[in-house]
Order: C-alpha cells, then sequence, then structure tokens
C-alpha cells in the first residue's frame, strides 16, 4: 500500500501562513486530495487533484505538489482552522489516507 | 443540499453480523458513485468499498474482502454496506461518503455523512 507521511502536529499565531506536507511512498501522479476534520465532525473535502480548490473553500486554502511530495498551504491562518488535515491518495489501490496532522491556533 | 444520513451502527459480538444503511438525499443518487471509509476511535481514515452508481463494480480494502458487501437501492436512494464475521479490528465510525462527478467511480470523497459508530466487543 502507499503509505502518506505527514508530520503529526503543528502550532501557529493567527494570520500566518501555515503549510502542511504530505509524502507518498511512491508516486501518486496528482491524484492527492486534502480533508479537514474538526474535533468531533466528519471530515469535509478541501483540496482535489492536488490543487483544486473544492466549491465553498476559502481561498485561504490552496494545494500543491506532484509525484511524492504535496502540501496544502492555509494563509493566513485563522482561528476556526483548528482541526486535523488529512491528505489521501487515488492513485494506487487502495486509496489511502495520511495519519493526519493537528493544527493548532495559538 | 446533499444529505448523507448513515444508521445501524452499536455493539455487536465478534464474529457476528451488521448491516449498516445509508439514506441520501439532496442529489439524485442514482448518477453517483458512494464509498464507505470507516475511522478508529482517536485514528485516522481508511477506505473501506466503493462501488459505481449502477451498482456494477465494486472495490474493497484486502482485509475487508469475502466479509463486507456494498450495495445500493437506486430506488430507494440508499446506501449498505453488510459486514460478516465482524472482529475487534473493525471497531470505528463508518462514514458515508459520496463521490464529486456523475458516472465516475469517486477518486475522492466531496461529501461525507456524520458517521455511525460500530463498537465490535464481546
Amino acid at each position: 500500500d502507499t503509505v502518506l507521511t505527514q508530520s503529526p502536529a503543528l502550532a501557529v499565531s493567527p494570520g500566518e501562513r501555515v503549510t502542511i506536507s504530505c509524502r507518498a511512498s511512491e508516486s501518486v501522479s496528482t491524484l492527492m486530495h486534502w480533508y479537514q476534520q474538526k474535533p468531533g465532525q466528519q471530515p469535509t473535502l478541501l483540496i482535489y487533484l492536488a490543487s483544486n480548490l473544492e466549491s465553498g473553500v476559502p481561498a485561504r486554502f490552496s494545494g500543491s505538489g506532484s509525484g511524492t511530495d504535496f502540501t496544502l498551504t492555509i494563509d493566513p491562518v485563522e482561528a476556526d482552522d483548528t482541526a486535523t488535515y488529512y491528505c489521501q491518495q487515488s492513485w494506487n489501490d487502495p486509496f489511502t489516507f495520511g495519519s493526519g496532522t493537528k493544527l493548532e491556533i495559538k | 443540499e446533499v444529505q448523507l444520513v448513515e444508521s445501524g451502527g452499536g455493539l455487536v459480538q465478534p464474529g457476528r453480523s451488521m448491516k449498516l444503511s445509508c439514506a441520501a438525499s439532496g442529489f439524485t443518487f442514482s448518477n453517483y458513485g458512494m464509498a464507505w471509509v470507516r475511522q478508529a476511535p482517536t485514528k485516522g481514515l481508511e477506505w473501506v468499498a466503493t462501488i459505481s452508481y449502477d451498482g456494477s463494480s465494486t472495490y474493497y480494502r484486502d482485509s475487508v474482502k469475502g466479509r463486507f458487501t456494498i450495495s445500493r437501492d437506486n430506488a430507494k436512494s440508499t446506501l449498505y454496506l453488510q459486514m460478516n464475521s465482524l472482529r475487534s479490528e473493525d471497531t470505528a465510525t463508518y462514514y458515508c461518503t459520496r463521490g464529486p462527478i456523475t458516472m465516475m467511480v469517486p477518486d475522492w470523497f466531496a461529501y461525507w455523512g456524520q458517521g455511525t459508530l460500530v463498537t465490535v466487543s464481546s
């Protein structure tokens, strides 16, 4: 299975720029997607196909990358962005998710 | 508004069966592929199974192949997950998800239900 590696946690202040990384154990082309999960809630889609912003998602969120290295950027960060962020690949079977990056807003 | 409402979770003994349902509304159910994604308590997300818009194609992760069956009733706008021979490692919140594009097997999950908790324990 394709392993997606994410940093476990980050802490930033409101107004700052934060980058969340996701590294794949093998190439996934641009079939990488990002989700946000707030405590006690279901995940919501933020970015699909590496860099496409899902409808209704604030433009503060952006995605980039291809192959094995991907980044989710939030700029500027707001207090409401406190959540765990997951990447997910759909190039290789089975689809896999990263272990999540917990973002804390100081 | 797209709505996905799961039901059928609860406590079940190891080796027993359980059937989850997901009632869909707010879109033409028969036009979209659907999937189940699960999340063990305090853990990350794990794709479980996918079904095409017409039910003709199904896909499973290895750990549930032969035990779980995904199906759909387009007339009732309902997705199902029949889970047999349940194990403790199947304990998780199960989310019903919808694909983003009509007539395509979903590569990513545009809409999620609130989830239903399945606890496998004696």
